[in-house]
């Protein structure tokens, strides 16, 4: 089983719906993220959180919502689909050891469709 | 300009060449310097770590420069398993990942 579970792996929606993406993990790490990967952007980060009481505004936060509901899950959330949020979305883990080697560690991507 | 940049390729070698690929950075603070590997339409995963001395791993040599801001990775003797995109990483300190848009590799039998 991964280490970094995210679902749903795809999901096709409607303009104005509310879409939501879970990730969890059992790494037992404390820090979590959110990307998205556009063809020819790279990854950008919409939301990070460093522990359950710590949420953080990424690069492209706009039209999304987070929700560290337990050190293992971190859930994103789009209010109102857009077609421009077609994407695909990947849910991270890091561990803040120091002898972490700064490894960020990915789930197996969501990738979503607004039409 | 973009703070992490690279070329986006495709680099379309035979088997057994050697190629390699530059990523320059546009923050001077930054600290920390990785490479890693994405397959077609899976998850981006670590290949290595750059560290300042430049560091080896098999096939794969990664150097960093601080004075023009730029890292590489070598890949010799080139594997059909080595096609996918190679994402150039750059970390500051305390800081949050910037990620490059990747360049990607083709190996030809």
């Amino acid at each position: 089983d991964a280490d970094v579970t995210q679902t749903p792996r795809n999901r096709i929606t409607k303009t104005g719906k509310r879409i939501m993406l879970e990730c969890s993990q059992t790494k037992g790490h404390d820090r979590m993220y959110w990307y998205r990967q556009d063809p020819g952007l790279g990854l950008r980060l919409i939301y990070y959180s460093f522990d359950v009481k710590d949420i953080n505004k990424g690069e492209i936060s706009d039209g999304y919502s987070v929700s560290r509901q337990a050190q293992a899950k971190f859930s994103l959330s789009l209010e109102s689909a857009i077609p421009n949020q077609t994407a695909l979305y990947f849910c991270a883990t890091r561990s803040t050891d120091r002898a972490n080697t700064g490894e960020l560690f990915f789930g197996e991507g969501s990738r979503l469709t607004v039409l | 300009r973009k703070e992490v940049e690279q070329d986006p390729g495709p680099f379309n070698v035979p088997e057994g060449a050697t190629v390699a690929f530059n990523c320059t950075y546009s923050n001077s603070a930054s600290q920390s310097f990785f490479w890693y590997r994405q397959d077609c339409r899976k998850e981006p995963k670590l290949l290595m770590s750059v560290y300042s001395s430049g560091n080896e791993d098999g096939r794969f040599t990664a150097q960093l420069n601080r004075a023009s801001q730029y890292i590489s990775l070598l890949i010799r003797d080139s594997k059909l398993s080595d096609s996918a995109t190679y994402l150039c990483v750059v970390n500051n300190y305390g800081q949050n990942f910037v990620f490059g848009p990747g360049t990607r590799l083709s190996v030809l039998p």
